[in-house]
C-alpha cells in the first residue's frame, strides 16, 4: 500500500542553523514527490517537487530536497533557517498505481519551530 | 497565479443539517480534489474528479458526496452532518499529468 511517513512530529532549530525535515515513502511504482508548507489557518502552499532527473531539487524560499531511491527518502533541507520558516510541513507522494490517479498521498505533517 | 477559492472559511452547523462546501478554480484545471485535515492525521482524500460530471471515491468517502457540473466548480456535500465531520476541509485542483496540486485556503467546519 502507498504511504508517506514523516517520523518527527516536531523539529526545533535555532535561526541561522541548517534544518532538515524527514520524509520516507512507500509506493509500487516510480514516485512523484512533493513538499508543501502550511501557515496557521491557511491552505497548503507548494514548495518543490521531484518527478525525474537530478536527485537534488531546489524550490521556493531557499528550500531544497534530495531524492534517495535506495533509502526511499525525500528529506527537506535549508542551509540557514529563518524564524519565518516556522510552519507545518507536509510531504506527499503521487503513485501512478494509486487508484485515485493524480491525487497525492500526504504524510501527517511535521511542525517546524525556528527560535531566534 | 492559480486561484482556488473556497466559499466559506468558517461554518458552524448542527447535527443532521445538510452542508454544502463550494470550491472554484480559475485555471481551467481538469482535476479537482476534496481533502479533510485533522491534527495528527494529515490530509485524507475524500473525493476527486478528473472531468466534468466524473467523480471517484478517495480514502474516506463515507458520509460525503460531490458534484461537478462545471469544470471550474467542485462541491462537497454532507447529506446529514455529524459531529465527527468537524474538521478543516481543503479543496485543490491540478492539471492533468504530473503537476502539483493548488490548494484553497480551507473551510473550517464545526458540527454541534
Amino acid at each position: 500500500a502507498q504511504s508517506v511517513a514523516q517520523p518527527e512530529d516536531q523539529v526545533n532549530v535555532a535561526e541561522g542553523n541548517p534544518l532538515t525535515v524527514k520524509c520516507t515513502y512507500s509506493v509500487s511504482g516510480n514516485p512523484y514527490l512533493f513538499w508543501y508548507v502550511q501557515y496557521p489557518n491557511r491552505g497548503l502552499q507548494f514548495l518543490l517537487k521531484y518527478i525525474t532527473g537530478d536527485n537534488l531539487v531546489k524550490g521556493s524560499y531557499g528550500f531544497e530536497a534530495e531524492f534517495n531511491k535506495s533509502q526511499t527518502s525525500f528529506h527537506l533541507k535549508k542551509p540557514s533557517a529563518l524564524v519565518s520558516d516556522s510552519a507545518l510541513y507536509f510531504c506527499a507522494v503521487r503513485d501512478p498505481g494509486y487508484q485515485a490517479g493524480t491525487a497525492l498521498i500526504f504524510g501527517k505533517g511535521t511542525t517546524l519551530s525556528v527560535s531566534s | 497565479d492559480v486561484k482556488v477559492t473556497q466559499s466559506s472559511r468558517y461554518l458552524v452547523k448542527r447535527t443532521g443539517e445538510k452542508v454544502f462546501l463550494e470550491c472554484v478554480q480559475d485555471m481551467d484545471h481538469e482535476n479537482m480534489f476534496w481533502y479533510r485535515q485533522d491534527p495528527g492525521l494529515g490530509l485524507r482524500l475524500i473525493y476527486f474528479s478528473y472531468d466534468v460530471k466524473m467523480k471517484e471515491k478517495g480514502d474516506i468517502p463515507e458520509g460525503y458526496s460531490v458534484s461537478r457540473e462545471k469544470k471550474e466548480r467542485f462541491s462537497l456535500i454532507l447529506e446529514s452532518a455529524s459531529t465527527n465531520q468537524t474538521s478543516m476541509y481543503l479543496c485543490a485542483s491540478s492539471r492533468r499529468g504530473a503537476g502539483e496540486l493548488f490548494f484553497g485556503e480551507g473551510s473550517r467546519l464545526t458540527v454541534l
